[in-house]
């Protein structure tokens, strides 16, 4: 079976652009997580969705936005681009509804300049 | 705030030697617990869950963790490290019914061989 995937994998934008990060679950999972990994902060929750609804969301500012779609594959989008957004932002997949076990994607690398 | 701490930022251990990893969350209700191991160049896997019941759980490759809910500690064991088990270690709490999980900001571990 087929891992969680991601692309792009690397990315290099600028200040001011946006972006637009996807991620595609294990078969059959319905629930897709986003966080926010850097070397100081670690993981940080962004947003969790179900059935194309989101369920949870992170303390992180207005221009994250993500979205479901039917097929369960994700989307999320940055506007407006700092230099503090440089990260790995990852995706992970579960079964859901209640099924708690996550599985990661390997991560899309964002650099701002 | 939810938070979840990990008091050990890098640990360096010889093969052989035994690991504790402490693992301490806020939050006073009900949580499923977790650990996660992101070996060099490698996603982030589950080692270990903790949802309910017998409070010692055991994960993949000998780790072990026990919940003790009046410390709000879940800490990571092992009797016997091995060099492979070099990597970094998260550990993650989930309070129940929200769909969003905690992590911490990770231990990296370094096994001398």
């Amino acid at each position: 079976k087929a891992g969680v995937t991601q692309t792009p994998r690397y990315l290099i934008k600028t200040r001011g652009q946006q972006v637009t990060l996807s991620c595609s679950p294990i078969s059959g999972h319905r629930s897709v997580s986003w966080y926010q990994q850097t070397p100081g902060q670690g993981l940080q929750f962004l947003f969790e969705y179900f059935s194309e609804t989101q369920r949870n969301k992170g303390n992180f500012p207005g221009r994250f936005s993500g979205r479901q779609f039917s097929n369960s594959r994700s989307e999320m989008n940055v506007s407006t681009l700092e230099l503090g957004d440089s990260a790995l932002y990852l995706c992970a997949s579960s079964k859901g509804p209640d099924s708690y076990e996550q599985y990661f994607g390997p991560g899309t690398r964002l650099t701002v300049t | 705030a939810q938070s979840v701490s990990q008091h050990n930022h890098h640990v360096i251990l010889s093969e052989a030697a035994s690991l504790e990893l402490g693992c301490n969350y806020s939050y006073g209700g009900t949580v499923n617990l977790f650990w996660y191991v992101q070996y060099p160049g490698q996603h982030l896997q589950l080692l270990l869950k903790y949802f309910s019941g017998d409070p010692l759980v055991k994960g993949i490759k000998g780790f072990e963790a026990e919940f003790i809910k009046s410390k709000f500690s879940f800490n990571l064991r092992k009797p016997s490290v091995q060099w492979s088990d070099t990597a970094e270690y998260f550990c993650a709490v989930n309070p129940a019914g929200t769909y969003k999980y905690i992590f911490g900001t990770g231990t990296r571990l370094k096994v001398l061989a």
